[in-house]
């Protein structure tokens, strides 16, 4: 699979600081999503994105697809308790290989936001 | 009720047992996907289905084998169980009106001693 670039690998912040992460990529991808898992559940998607340079927010988080399509960052602004888990970038590119609608996942990124 | 359920939720085994890990889904999508989550490494594809006469290999198929026997159902099966298979799995489903938007189960715990 492509390989994504997660960064950074972990935050430990305190409630009401923002939060930014971001992914980059060796390749064009035509859609960026950003997931958050929990403790023990299954990743749960946040925000999609499907055009270079779309901005897309979801309450207090937003998220950006970049201009080379190469790379997408997330932010959280004023974060809160629940805030925590693990967040992913994934990618996904059309045609080409069978394999071309399967996800490709960034590595994560593990936040935790103390009181 | 959940959309997408995993059984077991927990596994322990030993090397060179065979088992089954099962993903049945309620949201009607054509679309099935086993990742395989290992610490620090992300989710990794393990096979996918398109449709129920249709399996294909993803990242990382060694030593894992699947089978749709319906389109609410996708098993995933390990032949003969190595310790490095030792990982979190999960199953996801998605529908080809919009293929990017995976819905992920709880995850199976396999732990191979």
């Amino acid at each position: 699979g492509q390989q994504l670039n997660q960064s950074p690998q972990s935050m430990f912040i305190q409630e009401g600081e923002d939060v930014s992460m971001n992914c980059t990529s060796s390749s064009i991808f035509n859609t960026w999503l950003w997931y958050k898992q929990d403790p023990g559940e299954g990743p749960v998607l946040l925000i999609a994105l499907y055009k270079a340079g779309e901005l897309t927010s979801n309450g207090r988080l937003t998220a950006q697809f970049g201009i080379t399509r190469k790379d997408s960052f997330l932010n959280i602004s004023a974060s809160i308790p629940s805030d925590v888990g693990i967040y992913f970038c994934a990618g996904q590119s059309r045609g080409g290989s069978n394999s071309g609608y399967a996800l490709n996942f960034g590595k994560g990124t593990s936040l935790l936001v103390t009181p | 009720d959940a959309d997408v359920t995993q059984t077991p939720r927990n596994r322990i085994t030993k090397t060179g047992k065979r088992i089954m890990l099962e993903c049945s889904q309620t949201k009607g999508h054509d679309r099935m996907y086993w990742y395989r989550q290992d610490p620090g490494l992300g989710l990794r594809l393990i096979y996918y289905s398109f449709d129920v006469k249709d399996i294909n290999k993803g990242e990382i198929s060694d030593g894992y084998s699947v089978s749709r026997q319906a389109q609410a159902k996708f098993s995933l099966s390990l032949e003969s169980a190595i310790p490095n298979q030792t990982a979190l799995y999960f199953c996801a489903t998605s529908d080809s009106r919009l293929t990017e938007t995976q819905y992920f189960g709880p995850g199976t715990r396999l732990l191979v001693l």
